[in-house]
């Protein structure tokens, strides 16, 4: 049974440029829910999807970030125009719909360097 | 707003010494309290978990948490440490009708052989 999955692991952009983070959550799993670890930092929420749509996005900046999980697919979180401030590990985690939400499953990351 | 603190951000012993990490919340309501490990390279795991009952939790590996209300504390505990112990270690905390984890800071856990 594979677990949540990320890809890329490592991604590399230089400023302007457009990052797109995906994760396949695991077999069975409808919840979705993104983090951010920044550098000396634990992880902070951004947001939390269901198929088709976005339950909570309080986490996210107001600007060019944005995230999805549709039908068919990974779930994407899209960076636009991409800052130094970026740079950051992108956690994605899973959950089944019939658990409690905080019974999550984590990915194991894409470490975002944007130069 | 709920917030998590760990005590010490890197800690260094050797091998058979043991391990106490430090955690504190702040939450104004019934908490889930977890413990999670990123050994170099590897996804976060889920080490051990408290959602109510007996305050002691027995964890993988041979780690153990004690949930202290009166104090708002999780500390995690581990009596002889191994090498391969070595990793990052994060305390997080959920309300128990909420769907955000709060993690602290981490501690980095350095295990010299």
């Amino acid at each position: 049974n594979a677990g949540v999955m990320q890809n890329p692991r490592h991604l590399v952009r230089r400023r302007g440029q457009e990052a797109r983070l995906r994760c396949s959550p695991m077999k069975g799993h409808s919840h979705v829910y993104w983090y951010r670890q920044l550098p000396e930092e634990g992880l902070k929420f951004m947001v939390y999807l269901q198929k088709e749509n976005i339950i909570d996005e309080s986490g996210m900046p107001k600007e060019r970030f944005s995230a999805e999980f549709p039908k068919e697919g990974p779930s994407i979180l899209r960076i636009q125009q991409v800052v130094r401030g970026d740079s950051a590990a992108y956690f994605c985690a899973s959950s089944p719909e019939t658990a409690n939400s905080y019974e999550q499953y984590f990915g194991p990351g894409t470490r975002l360097t944007v130069t | 707003a709920q917030s998590v603190s760990q005590h010490n951000h890197h800690v260094i012993l050797s091998e058979a010494a043991s391990l106490e990490l430090g955690c504190n919340y702040s939450y104004g309501g019934t908490v889930n309290l977890f413990w999670y490990v990123q050994y170099p390279g590897q996804h976060l795991q889920l080490l051990l978990k408290y959602f109510s009952g007996d305050p002691l939790v027995k964890g993988i590996k041979g780690f153990e948490a004690e949930f202290i209300k009166s104090k708002f504390s999780f500390n995690l505990r581990k009596p002889s440490v191994q090498w391969s112990d070595t990793a990052e270690y994060f305390c997080a905390v959920i309300g128990s009708n909420d769907y955000k984890l709060s993690f602290g800071a981490g501690t980095t856990v350095t295990v010299r052989a």
